[in-house]
Formats: structure tokens, C-alpha cells, sequence
């Protein structure tokens, strides 16, 4: 079992450009969420992602969209970034039951210059 | 507002030491409260998990305690050694993924 994968695993991008993070979530689970961590911060929570629909949303502007796809996986698109998106982008996946078991991936850092 | 609170903010011991992590949560309805350790860069990877009705949980060197009247938890590690130098991150939750409350965490490094 691979477990949650993320890619890439670093990105660097300017001030206006888009970038699109990907996550496979561990084999049987079938939600998704999204967490911003900023350095030294805990993580903040972006969206859940749940039969290809967004379940839950945080406290994130609309720039910060996604999507799930049948398999299950999961893809977060940031537009018009800002210096301040500039974090560690971590996908987690749930299993059906208890939904709140969460395994994480290893993260993206994205850095916005 | 839920909020959880992680004492100290940063730790150095030497090898082999103990040490305790503080977390006090106001967080509700309350389901469970975890404990993850996050290597710098990476993602956060559970050591434990307790429910209302547990009161202490251990995974190798790791022991959690919860007291759930005091809102309270704390993360013993016993006999440290280097590779515990990480971050720990108490989360609790009120039940669905979407609910999970993180603490800023205690940054630990433990020395030779």
C-alpha cells in the first residue's frame, strides 16, 4: 500500500501565475481534504473533497479551487498566486468510517517569488 | 471559538532524556484528540489516537494522556533519541474530517 502521494513534492512559481497540486489518496479511502501549512504553523484546512463534490470549505478565498476525480484522487489549483500562498500543501485522506481518521501525504511546498 | 493550545512552543534535550508535551483544547462537541509527529517538510504522521473515554495511550516511547474534564492532553517520550527531533502537533477533532482542529505544535530537538 503506497499510501498518500502527492506531486510534486516542490514547486516554485511567480506572483500571478496558477499551479495545480496533485493527491492519490491511501488504497480504500474515498475522501479527500486539503491543508495550507504555512512555516511553523499548524495546518489550516482548505476543502474536503467527497464523491467528486466539495463537502466541506475553510476560511480560503475562491482562488483555491478542486476537484476528485472517480478514482478518487484529488487536485487543488491556486490562481493568481500570492507571495503569501507560499506553504506546505498537504493532502490527507480519510477512510469511510470513522471519517476523521485521516492519513497524511508527504506535501508540496509551493514557493511564490 | 474552538482553539488548541500547545505549551512550550520549542524544546532541546539531550539524548536519552524524557520529556512532556502540553495540550490544552477548547474544542466542541469533542470526538478524539491525536498526536502527530512532523519531520520538517513532510507530512504529519499519527502516533496516537484517544477517544473521550480513554485516558492513556502508548506507541513504543510514546505515551498520550487525555483528561477530558480538564481538556487536557500531554505526550510523554521516554528515552529520546535523535530522530525524535520533530515537530508534534496535537489535533482534535469534533468528529468529521472537515472539523479537525490543529495546534501550532512544539518543536522538539534533541541533542547529543
Amino acid at each position: 500500500d503506497a499510501g498518500v502521494t502527492q506531486s510534486p513534492t516542490h514547486l516554485i512559481k511567480t506572483r500571478g501565475q496558477q499551479v495545480t497540486l496533485r493527491c492519490s489518496p491511501k488504497s480504500g479511502h474515498d475522501t479527500v481534504s486539503w491543508y495550507q501549512q504555512a512555516l511553523g504553523q499548524g495546518p489550516q484546512f482548505i476543502f474536503q473533497y467527497y464523491e467528486e463534490e466539495e463537502r466541506q470549505r475553510g476560511n480560503f478565498p475562491d482562488r483555491f479551487s478542486g476537484h476528485q476525480f472517480p478514482n478518487y484522487s484529488s487536485e487543488l489549483n491556486v490562481n493568481a498566486l500570492l507571495l503569501g500562498d507560499s506553504a506546505l500543501y498537504l493532502c490527507a485522506s480519510s477512510s469511510p468510517w470513522p471519517t476523521d481518521t485521516q492519513y497524511f501525504g508527504p506535501g508540496t511546498r509551493l514557493t511564490v517569488l | 471559538k474552538n482553539q488548541v493550545e500547545q505549551s512550550p512552543q520549542s524544546l532541546i534535550i539531550l539524548e536519552g532524556k524524557n520529556c512532556t508535551l502540553q495540550c490544552n483544547y477548547t474544542v466542541s462537541p469533542f470526538s478524539n484528540l491525536r498526536w502527530y509527529k512532523q519531520d520538517t517538510g513532510r507530512g504529519p504522521v499519527s502516533l496516537t489516537i484517544m477517544t473521550f473515554s480513554e485516558n492513556t495511550k502508548s506507541n513504543g516511547r510514546y505515551t498520550a494522556t487525555l483528561d477530558a474534564d480538564t481538556k487536557q492532553s500531554s505526550l510523554h517520550i521516554t528515552a529520546s533519541q535523535l530522530s525524535d527531533s520533530a515537530s508534534y502537533i496535537c489535533v482534535v477533532s469534533t468528529g468529521t474530517a472537515s472539523k479537525l482542529t490543529f495546534g501550532t505544535g512544539t518543536r522538539l530537538q534533541v541533542t547529543l
